[in-house]
Order: structure tokens, then C-alpha cells, then sequence
């Protein structure tokens, strides 16, 4: 089955800690995103990628970075920069960036600091 | 003001009824249209696409209203497995991608 698989479903992190979030997708889809969920807020973005070795920021990308060095994965690091971590982190793919394009999510992962 | 709204309720309804939300855009270059659906906790799932002359899927209903810069979605007899966050997104191309999520309308259907 075709999809979008992200790990780990749970994730802590230490003060001063990196922390790496995987996204995988077979769906040969050439754009992949990187959004964080907080509570009362929609989802926003942080990095999107339209093709293998480029990327671009999003809306809240500091304190992250992320990498596509093949179609099928974009993990995203979560620095200890980003002073408040604690959210709900979804990766999506598309065909590509144009508008009618439809996004599907991966089941997500939280990440919560200790 | 906000690039999209939504009321994020709950809307309490009973099971059968009718209920319509809708989604406020501010950005005119706007060009694309979704709804999504979102269960607790969960990833959110493409509900429908919303296109200009209107489409019907099943019990659900999407119109886009362009002069007036919103977006409806309809359920009709409404399940109790209908129950969750309906998100609202709103795309527009040029440069680059720019995807704007709602914060969601909660829908709960009752016995």
C-alpha cells in the first residue's frame, strides 16, 4: 500500500538535545512538508521541499533543518534552538507545488520535552 | 485579520441533522480550496476539494463563493462517526507554495 510513514509515533527530548523525525513516502510524490500542530493554532509550516536536494523555509523555521537527499525521505531535525518544541509534528507529500495539487499527511509524531 | 477563519465551535448537533460551517478567506489571489477532516489526535485526511461551480460527495456539499471570499461544506443526516475537527485550506500559487490551514471547526454529533 502506497503512503506516508513518520517515526517514532512518540518522541522525548532533553534540554540542549537534537532530535531527528523520519518521513517516508512511496507514493513517488516529488514535493514533501513539514508542518507543526500546536492546540487552537492550524497547522503550520516549517520547510517544504519540491524536488531532491532543494528546500525551502517555511513560516516558523528556525530552530529546525532538514534534508532531502532522496525522493522518498525528508527528516526533519529539531534543534536546541527551537526553544519550544512540544507540539504535534505532520509530514505530507505532494505530485508537486501547484495549487490544486492535494497534500496526505503521515500519522504524525509527538514530541514532548522532558 | 487572519488569512483563514473558521468558527471553531463545537458544534453540538443531533445525529440526522444538518449542519453547515464555513471558511473566510482575506487573500484574493487564493486559488485553491480543500476541506479536511481531522479525528483527535490523528493526521488530517483530504475530505474533499472545493471547486468553483460546487461539488457533492455522498451527504457532503462544498461551495466556494469567490466574490465574497468563503467556503461552505454541508453535511447532511449527519453520523455519529461524522464527529471530528473539519479544517479548511486555502492555496495559492506563485513563487512558491502557500498552503494556509484553518484552525479547524469541531463537530460533534450526539445520539
Amino acid at each position: 500500500d502506497g503512503g506516508i510513514t513518520q517515526s517514532p509515533k512518540y518522541l522525548f527530548r532533553k534540554e540542549g538535545q537534537n532530535v531527528t523525525l523520519s518521513c517516508e513516502q512511496n507514493l513517488n510524490h516529488d514535493a514533501m512538508y513539514w508542518y507543526r500542530q500546536d492546540p487552537g493554532q492550524g497547522l503550520r509550516l516549517i520547510y517544504y521541499s519540491q524536488i531532491v536536494n532543494d528546500f525551502q523555509k517555511g513560516d516558523i523555521a528556525e530552530g529546525y533543518s532538514v534534508s532531502r537527499e532522496k525522493k522518498e525521505s525528508f527528516p526533519l531535525t529539531v534543534t536546541s534552538a527551537q526553544k519550544n518544541p512540544t507540539a504535534f509534528y505532520l509530514c505530507a507529500s505532494s505530485r508537486g507545488l501547484a495549487a490544486q495539487e492535494t497534500q496526505y499527511f503521515g500519522p504524525g509524531t509527538r514530541l514532548l520535552v522532558l | 485579520r487572519k488569512e483563514v477563519e473558521q468558527d471553531p465551535g463545537p458544534f453540538n448537533v443531533p445525529e440526522g441533522a444538518t449542519v453547515a460551517f464555513n471558511c473566510t478567506y482575506s487573500n484574493s489571489a487564493s486559488q485553491s480550496f480543500f476541506w479536511y477532516r481531522q479525528d483527535c489526535r490523528k493526521e488530517p485526511k483530504l475530505l474533499m476539494s472545493v471547486y468553483s461551480s460546487g461539488n457533492e460527495d455522498g451527504r457532503f456539499t462544498a461551495q466556494l463563493n469567490r466574490a465574497s471570499q468563503y467556503i461552505s461544506l454541508l453535511i447532511r443526516d449527519s453520523k455519529l462517526s461524522d464527529s471530528a475537527t473539519y479544517l479548511c485550506v486555502v492555496k495559492r500559487s506563485g513563487g512558491y507554495q502557500k498552503v494556509t490551514f484553518g484552525t479547524g471547526t469541531k463537530l460533534q454529533v450526539i445520539p
